[in-house]
């Protein structure tokens, strides 16, 4: 059973560029989240989805950040006209459906996006 | 709202010592789930242990323990006679409530020297 798969593992954009970081959740898995990990700082939720729905998006900065989560397909983080502050890791996590005490998140090897 | 303090930013210690990194969480919700995270300098997350508030039984994993109190709030974790491939940051983290989302601490730095 593959674990969580997160492309590219490493992305360099220019200031202005937009970036597309993707997340194919374990098989069986319908819950995605999205975390960033800034340098020397731990883990900051971003969004949680369900397949074509947000179900909590109060950690995405407000402007050039959204996130979908198709009925097919992995679910996409994008950030649109990047800056230097958005260098960071970006983690990727998946649970099962269900009772939500019955799972662990199961993160994938994250995504170091570095803009220059 | 929840929050996860790991104080010890970085802890050095020689192979075979004991090492105790400590988390402290704040929750007003009575059911609760406590995880640690192993980081290592290939940047990857590592599950470690979950735990349910209504567990406080102490764990014992080969050379991993986890100490957890519910009367001073903390999910302390011992590694016992260390090794250098222990090396890596160490996140305690908080589910709380009806929340999916984690609540992450600052992270631990641990070097073990050889």
């Amino acid at each position: 059973n593959a674990g969580v798969m997160q492309n590219p593992r490493h992305l360099v954009r220019r200031r202005g560029q937009e970036a597309r970081l993707r997340c194919s959740p374990m098989k069986g898995h319908s819950h995605v989240y999205w975390y960033r990990q800034l340098p020397e700082e731990g883990l900051k939720f971003m969004v949680y989805l369900q397949k074509e729905n947000i179900i909590d998006e109060s950690g995405m900065p407000k402007e050039r950040f959204s996130a979908e989560f198709p009925k097919e397909g992995p679910s996409i983080l994008r950030i649109q006209q990047v800056v230097r502050g958005d260098s960071a890791a970006y983690f990727c996590a998946s649970s099962p459906s269900g009772l939500a005490e019955n799972y662990e998140q199961y993160f994938g090897p994250g995504t170091r996006l570095t803009v220059t | 709202a929840q929050k996860v303090t790991q104080a010890q930013t970085e802890i050095s210690v020689v192979e075979k010592e004991d090492v105790t990194l400590d988390c402290v969480y704040e929750t007003r919700d009575t059911t609760y789930y406590l995880f640690w995270y192993k980081q290592p300098p290939s940047g990857e997350l590592v599950f470690l242990i979950r735990r349910n508030s209504f567990d406080e039984q102490n764990e014992i994993s080969g050379r991993y323990s986890w100490n957890f109190q519910k009367s001073t709030s903390s999910f302390n974790f011992t590694i016992t006679a260390s090794q250098v491939v222990d090396s890596a940051v160490y996140f305690c983290a908080l589910r709380s409530g009806s929340a999916r989302q984690l609540t992450f601490g600052s992270g631990t730095q641990l070097t073990v020297l050889p």
